[in-house]
């Protein structure tokens, strides 16, 4: 079946350190890719997306690349801040147009 | 625009008792979701809402009901609250399948 898997957090950085959030899946056919993040107390809100292997999508500092052959979708950010802490969620669109989420991963940013 | 939005935000209910969970999106979108977050296991889909009075059932769809009068308007019902339905629901709407979702605030329910 369909399935996305995510590094277990909480994942606690200090300002300015590098981050990578690792996401990979399992699904039929060529399915679309998505990061949300979740800040605290609110929804969640798409972060980035790619719809084919090899696309990269990028969005507020914030980079994943879909690798087919890995069937993996890591997120990376060079610098992170305090404001970037929140849940972030892996997603994939199956051939069936459903989505699912990964379980989610919990960032904290230190000064 | 004020998007997707949910009331209440809290509530408490004692077990057996009813309620609805409001949401209504302004962004004229077809797809609306219902979805429920327990700690550490991401979202689950209950219900969705293809259109105005077209309604199916998602992954966790037993102890609620929907229903979509409107395009804007997507309730979700809890007739006989019980433990486990204490959780985050929230509430979200795209335009088209698989597109972007966007979501509302949340409500945070408990059931004691």
């Amino acid at each position: 079946g369909n399935s996305v898997t995510q590094m277990e957090g909480p994942v606690t950085l200090s300002e300015e350190a590098f981050l990578t959030i690792n996401c990979t899946y399992t699904a039929t056919g060529y399915p679309s890719l998505f990061w949300y993040v979740q800040y605290p107390g609110e929804g969640l809100q798409l972060l980035l997306k790619a719809t084919k292997a090899d696309d990269k999508g990028s969005n507020k500092g914030f980079e994943a690349t879909y690798r087919k052959e890995t069937t993996s979708f890591h997120l990376e950010k060079g610098s992170v801040q305090v404001s970037d802490s929140a849940v972030y969620f892996c997603a994939l669109r199956t051939s069936y147009d459903k989505v699912i989420f990964g379980p989610g991963t919990s960032l904290s940013v230190i000064p | 625009n004020a998007g997707v939005t949910q009331t209440p935000k809290f509530r408490i209910l004692k077990i057996g008792q009813s309620m609805t969970l409001q949401c209504t999106q302004d962004m004229n979108h077809n797809y609306m979701y219902w979805y429920r977050q327990d700690p550490g296991m991401g979202l689950k889909l209950i219900y969705y809402s293809v259109g105005a009075g077209i309604t199916d059932k998602g992954e966790v769809p037993n102890g609620y009901n929907v229903s979509r009068s409107t395009t804007e308007d997507f309730p979700l019902r809890l007739e006989l609250a019980a433990p486990s339905q204490t959780s985050v629901y929230f509430c979200a709407s795209s335009y088209d399948t698989g597109q972007e979702q966007f979501f509302g605030p949340g409500t945070r329910l408990t059931v004691l």
